[in-house]
């Protein structure tokens, strides 16, 4: 069973719009930490944010927001006020420390900005 | 500064060749994983290693192999086994209780 879903695969929004990528996961830990990160065409891979399982505070960074919900199981992103610099895959992942401490990646979601 | 290395960013491979792809850290991180990430799709985990000569397999391990001689080193090895490797090669390694997995900047690696 896939433990990070991203159903979005590709959104594609106009240039200062506002955008939520969704992640949903699946775990039977009560200790794991939820990760975001964004993947521009270079290929690296950047960190955006990580969130312990008793966090349940939503946090906002710049244009960079997001919605740590337990009970459904969600950890969504939102960016407001969307730029062409944001055109990018982004990643939401999964570890547990139980699980051997691996991470589980969704399958990421494209998003393209178009000016 | 500290960080993760990956090299070579492109590398080719002739059929029936092995070829290793080098991951360093020096950021003193306790796990180091492998994944592979072909065109459009997500990360799929190949090894992960929680301590210096320990792994486990990931998802797709067949046709890889790894080492963990260092705590710092983590390469892995594409044998002749594996069918489709033309794929972007990742390496991440990560602490708990770190802040994030640090990602290497990845290897391309195409069979000619």
């Amino acid at each position: 069973a896939q433990k990070v879903t991203q159903a979005q695969t590709e959104i594609s929004v106009v240039e200062k719009e506002d955008v939520t990528l969704d992640c949903v996961y699946e775990t039977r830990d009560t200790t794991y930490y939820l990760f975001w990160y964004k993947q521009p065409p270079s290929g690296e891979l950047v960190f955006l944010i990580r969130r312990n399982s008793f966090d349940e505070q939503n946090e906002i960074s710049g244009r960079y927001s997001w919605n740590f919900q337990k009970s459904t199981s969600s950890f969504n992103f939102t960016i407001t006020a969307s730029q062409v610099v944001d055109s990018a895959v982004y990643f939401c992942a999964l570890s547990e420390i139980r699980g051997g401490n691996q991470f589980y990646f969704g399958t990421g979601t494209s998003l393209t900005v178009i000016p | 500064d500290g960080g993760i290395t990956q090299s070579p960013k492109y590398l080719f491979r002739k059929e029936g060749q092995n070829v290793t792809l080098s991951c360093e850290q020096n950021l003193n991180h306790d796990a180091m994983y492998w994944y592979r990430q072909d065109p459009g799709q997500g990360l799929r985990l190949i090894y992960y290693s929680q301590i210096v000569n320990d792994f486990q397999k990931g998802d797709i391990a067949e046709g890889y192999s790894v080492s963990r001689e260092k705590k710092e080193s983590f390469p892995l090895t594409v044998t002749s086994a594996q069918k489709n490797p033309t794929a972007f090669y990742l390496c991440a390694s990560y602490t708990p209780g770190n802040t994030e997995a640090f990602f290497g900047q990845g290897t391309r690696l195409t069979v000619v």
